[in-house]
């Protein structure tokens, strides 16, 4: 099945810089790979996704990248305010999933002011 | 983006009862609904996904016998775990699918189970 890694686990950035965060899946028949982000308490809330006939999407201050050879994708976050600071998730979704959103391990961004 | 209401927020009931959770999707068909669960400072881990009007499917560990799932309709899914005890206290999240698969999933806000 489908496994998806995700780094960094914590991540710390100055307000105004910009945060990368980066996965590996496993699946080379998934096509499908959302972001989520996840306040203290609640579920996760889409951010952006990219499916697999593109390279790179963005929306404002938030931008994703997709390298199918590698099997990687990126989220990119510029000029980070404090609100963004929160659980970021990377995620994939394809055939042999059979329809599941398998989720990376997290990563806790943090904006210092 | 559709909104999946989940309740409730938060539950505490007493060891060897059952608590049932709602998922409802309201303003879009569900055609597969997910539940997940969530430790703290860890991932969501899918414990079944559901289509309406047939049996769960339960990935594997999660006991169907105490997880119990039904998605009776295209706007709800219940998650009822029986017996529960206290290592059952977690973050259980829903979400709903409008098709299957390739599609976007829409979460619920989770609820808190504590069991004591």
């Amino acid at each position: 099945g489908e496994n998806v890694e995700q780094h960094p686990s914590t991540l710390s950035v100055q307000e105004g810089d910009s945060a990368v965060i980066k996965c590996t899946y496993s699946d080379s028949a998934s096509n499908y790979f959302p972001w989520y982000k996840q306040e203290l308490g609640k579920g996760p809330q889409l951010i952006i996704d990219i499916r697999s006939n593109v390279g790179e999407k963005k929306d404002q201050r938030i931008a994703v990248t997709l390298n199918k050879t590698a099997k990687h994708f990126s989220l990119h976050i510029t000029e980070t305010q404090p609100e963004d600071s929160a659980v970021y998730f990377c995620a994939a979704l394809g055939y042999s999933s059979a329809s599941k959103i398998i989720f990376g391990s997290g990563t806790r961004l943090s904006i210092r002011p | 983006g559709a909104v999946v209401s989940q309740h409730p927020s938060r539950v505490i009931c007493k060891s060897g009862t059952s608590v049932k959770i709602e998922c409802r999707s309201l303003d879009f068909q569900a055609t597969t609904m997910f539940w997940y669960r969530q430790f703290p400072k860890q991932s969501l881990m899918l414990m079944a996904t559901s289509n309406e009007g047939s049996k769960a499917t339960y990935e594997q560990g999660v006991e169907k016998d105490k997880f119990l799932i039904n998605h009776a309709s295209l706007t709800l899914s219940t998650l009822t775990v029986t017996s529960a005890h206290p290592e059952d206290s977690s973050f259980y999240i829903c979400s709903a699918m409008e098709g299957r698969g390739y599609t976007e999933a829409f979460f619920g806000q989770g609820t808190r189970l504590t069991v004591v």
